[in-house]
């Protein structure tokens, strides 16, 4: 098993709509939960830091159910700019010592005029 | 702005060759890490360090060594070059934060290719 997994995609959706995606992890003793965004052929960013509160980020709103151990991004009136690949990033390991990341293999979204 | 530069966008190397990777950041972060991406196997971590001279197996090191002896250059060596190891090299930093909560920054990827 993966030990973060997430649907590939492509989510294909015209502008305006309201796209989710969910990804789930293995290890419960992850501490930390982002989402990057990665363009075609280009490097992975910094999409958002997910809370286990939730946080929202403009359209982008994130969630974490540790219970689930499950991530999910929402993202409302989808631009043509949000085309691109999602990649699910948790921290591996225990609560001392440096945290690696993990990276999912991304869900692929396409907006369409 | 972080800027994370890598040496090469494009690289094509014959099997068995010695081939270094460099990569360059000017945020003078401590943490510096080296991830191949391949289609359908995501980001896998190769190499990292948290210091100068100071280096970090992490899940895929074989056939890989690294080298950082200036905080802001971390080479990644492929001693002999092999086929599979054909595939994007991405290059990150980030400052010290043993909690992880803290952005890695990539750089664009050095696409090798090895023949």
């Amino acid at each position: 098993r993966k030990e973060v997994e997430q649907d590939p995609g492509p989510f294909n959706v015209p502008e305006g709509a309201t796209v989710a995606f969910n990804c789930t992890y293995s290890n419960s003793a992850s501490q930390s939960f982002f989402w990057y965004r990665q363009d075609c052929r280009k490097e992975p960013k910094l999409l958002m830091s997910v809370y286990s509160s939730g946080n929202e980020d403009g359209r982008f709103t994130a969630q974490l159910n540790r219970a689930s151990q499950y991530i999910s991004l929402l993202i409302r009136d989808s631009k043509l700019s949000d085309s691109a690949t999602y990649l699910c990033v948790v921290t591996k390991g225990k609560n001392t010592g440096f945290q690696k990341l993990v990276f999912g293999t991304g869900t692929r979204l396409l907006v369409s005029p | 702005d972080v800027k994370v530069t890598q040496s090469s966008r494009y690289l094509v190397k014959r099997t068995g060759e010695k081939v270094f990777l460099e990569c360059v950041q000017d945020m003078d972060h401590e943490n510096m890490f080296w991830y191949r991406q391949d289609p359908g196997l995501g980001l896998r971590l190769i190499y990292f360090s948290y210091d100068v001279k100071m280096k970090e197996k992490g899940d895929i090191p074989e056939g890989y060594s690294v080298s950082r002896e200036k905080k802001e250059r971390f080479s990644l060596i492929l001693e002999s070059a092999s086929t599979n190891q054909t595939s994007m090299y991405l290059c990150a930093s980030s400052l010290a934060n043993w909690a992880g909560l803290v952005t890695q920054y990539f750089g664009p990827g050095t696409r090798l290719l090895v023949l």
